[in-house]
């Protein structure tokens, strides 16, 4: 058990459903991310959140949307998505204390296919 | 943050010491050198870090030449759990990216 917890493990969904990714942090952080890995691709930061607010936001396409309603849990909401949004969707969080942010734990991620 | 360089990928025996190099010339005296691995279709896993000391933990040493532009990660006794792909990442304390390259996908063959 990493710490942070990811469900569901597998998501199969059409192109009209709506579906939600969660993730769980048990270790007292306060700051929570979500990752997208592609095929092949590096992971790519979409969105940070830092004591349930969210800072950044990257570019990322309005048919994701977050929510943190507090410092553990960390939702993904998903709505017509397209097939290439297939991938694995990651969740970490992170400790920021006195200007660091130290402690980065990664979940073991969400793999989602579009249909 | 600064950019890293790694191989692509890289093989090493299973019982042996494997060694990844990273290259970081453009680092700023604030930005530690961060090491995660991916393990397959898993999340990152944080191995080590460090600012301009070599490190060591129970996973791994770090080494951090003197003018801190390059590194070399090494995994004293390579198994074959060891198989993933390793990520070399520079970046300073403070913010909230951490962000992932390619890294090096390094298989420990029996």
């Amino acid at each position: 058990e990493t710490g942070v917890t990811q469900t569901p493990r597998h998501l199969v969904m059409g192109m009209t459903n709506k579906k939600s990714l969660k993730c769980e942090q048990h270790l007292g952080h306060n700051a929570m991310y979500w990752y997208k890995q592609s095929a092949k691709k590096p992971l790519e930061l979409m969105f940070v959140y830092n004591f349930k607010e969210q800072t950044e936001n990257n570019s990322v396409p309005s048919r994701f949307s977050p929510e943190c309603p507090n410092s553990s849990h960390l939702f993904l909401h998903l709505h017509t998505l397209q097939p290439e949004d297939s991938a694995l969707y990651l969740c970490a969080s992170s400790q920021v204390l006195a200007g660091s942010n130290y402690g980065y734990t990664f979940g073991s991620g969400t793999r989602l296919t579009v249909v | 943050d600064a950019k890293t360089t790694q191989p692509t990928s890289m093989d090493c025996a299973e019982g042996r010491a494997a060694n990844l190099p990273c290259n970081h010339s453009t680092i700023s005296g604030n930005e530690y050198v961060y090491w995660y691995r991916q393990i397959h279709s898993q999340g990152p896993q944080y191995i080590i870090h460090g600012l301009k000391n070599n490190e060591t933990n129970e996973m791994a040493s770090l080494i951090i030449t003197e003018d801190r532009k390059s590194s070399t990660l090494i995994l004293p006794h390579a198994t074959l759990r060891d198989t993933a792909v390793y990520y070399c990442i520079v970046r300073v304390s403070s913010g909230y990216k951490l962000s992932f390259g390619a890294g090096t996908t390094v298989t420990v063959r029996a």
